[in-house]
C-alpha cells in the first residue's frame, strides 16, 4: 500500500541533544514538508522540499535542518538550538501542483526530558 | 493576523445533530481549499476537496466555498460520535505557492 511512514511514533530527547525524525514515502511524489503542531496552533510548516537536493525553509525553520537525498527520504533534525521542541512533528507530501491535496504521515511525538 | 482563521472550540454537540465549522481567510489567491480531520495523536486524513466557489456534498458531509466573502464551510449532518476530532481547513493558491496553510482546528465532540 502507498502512503507515508513517520518513525519513530515517540521519542524522548535530553537537553542538548540532536535526534533525528524519520519520514519516507511511496506515493512517488515530488514535494514533501514537515509541520509542527502545538495545542491550538495548528500546522505550522518548518521546512519542504519540492524535489530532491533542494528544500527551503518554512515559517518556523529555526532550530532545525533537513535534507532531501532521495525522493523517497525526507528527515528532519532537531538540533540542540531549538529551545522548545516538544510537540507533534507531521511529516506530508503532494505531487508538487497547487491543486493537489497533502497526505499525512502518523506523526512522531517528541518530547524533552 | 493570519491567514487563515478557525474557531479552535470545542463544539460540543448531541448525537444526530447537524454541524457547522468554517474557516476565514483573507488571501484572495486560494483556489484550493480542503478540509482534514485529525483524530487524537494521528496524522490529518483528507475529507472534502473543492475548487473554487461552490458545494460539493459527499454522504454526510458537504463543503461550501464562498470566495467573495473569504468564507468557507463544512457540515457533518447526522453527526456521530465517530465523528469527534478535530477539523482542520487548509487552502492552497495558483502554482508556485509552496504548501499549504491550514487553520489551526476546531476541535469537535460529539456526545451519544
Amino acid at each position: 500500500d502507498g502512503g507515508i511512514t513517520q518513525s519513530p511514533k515517540y521519542l524522548f530527547r535530553k537537553e542538548g541533544q540532536n535526534v533525528t525524525l524519520s519520514c519516507e514515502q511511496n506515493l512517488n511524489h515530488d514535494a514533501m514538508y514537515w509541520y509542527r503542531q502545538d495545542p491550538g496552533q495548528g500546522l505550522r510548516l518548518i521546512y519542504y522540499s519540492q524535489i530532491v537536493n533542494d528544500f527551503q525553509k518554512g515559517d518556523i525553520a529555526e532550530g532545525y535542518s533537513v535534507s532531501r537525498e532521495k525522493k523517497e527520504s525526507f528527515p528532519l533534525t532537531v538540533t540542540s538550538a531549538q529551545k522548545n521542541p516538544t510537540a507533534f512533528y507531521l511529516c506530508a507530501s503532494r505531487t508538487g501542483t497547487a491543486n493537489t491535496e497533502a497526505f499525512f504521515g502518523q506523526g512522531t511525538r517528541l518530547t524533552v526530558v | 493576523q493570519k491567514e487563515v482563521e478557525q474557531d479552535p472550540g470545542p463544539l460540543s454537540v448531541p448525537e444526530g445533530a447537524i454541524v457547522s465549522l468554517n474557516c476565514t481567510y483573507s488571501n484572495s489567491a486560494f483556489q484550493y481549499f480542503m478540509w482534514y480531520r485529525q483524530y487524537s495523536r494521528k496524522g490529518p486524513e483528507l475529507l472534502m476537496y473543492t475548487y473554487s466557489s461552490g458545494n460539493k456534498e459527499d454522504g454526510r458531509f458537504t463543503a461550501q466555498v464562498d470566495k467573495s466573502s473569504k468564507y468557507i464551510s463544512l457540515f457533518i449532518r447526522d453527526s456521530q460520535p465517530s465523528d469527534s476530532a478535530t477539523y482542520l481547513c487548509a487552502m492552497s493558491g495558483a502554482a508556485g505557492r509552496r504548501a499549504l496553510t491550514f487553520g489551526s482546528g476546531t476541535r469537535l465532540q460529539v456526545q451519544p
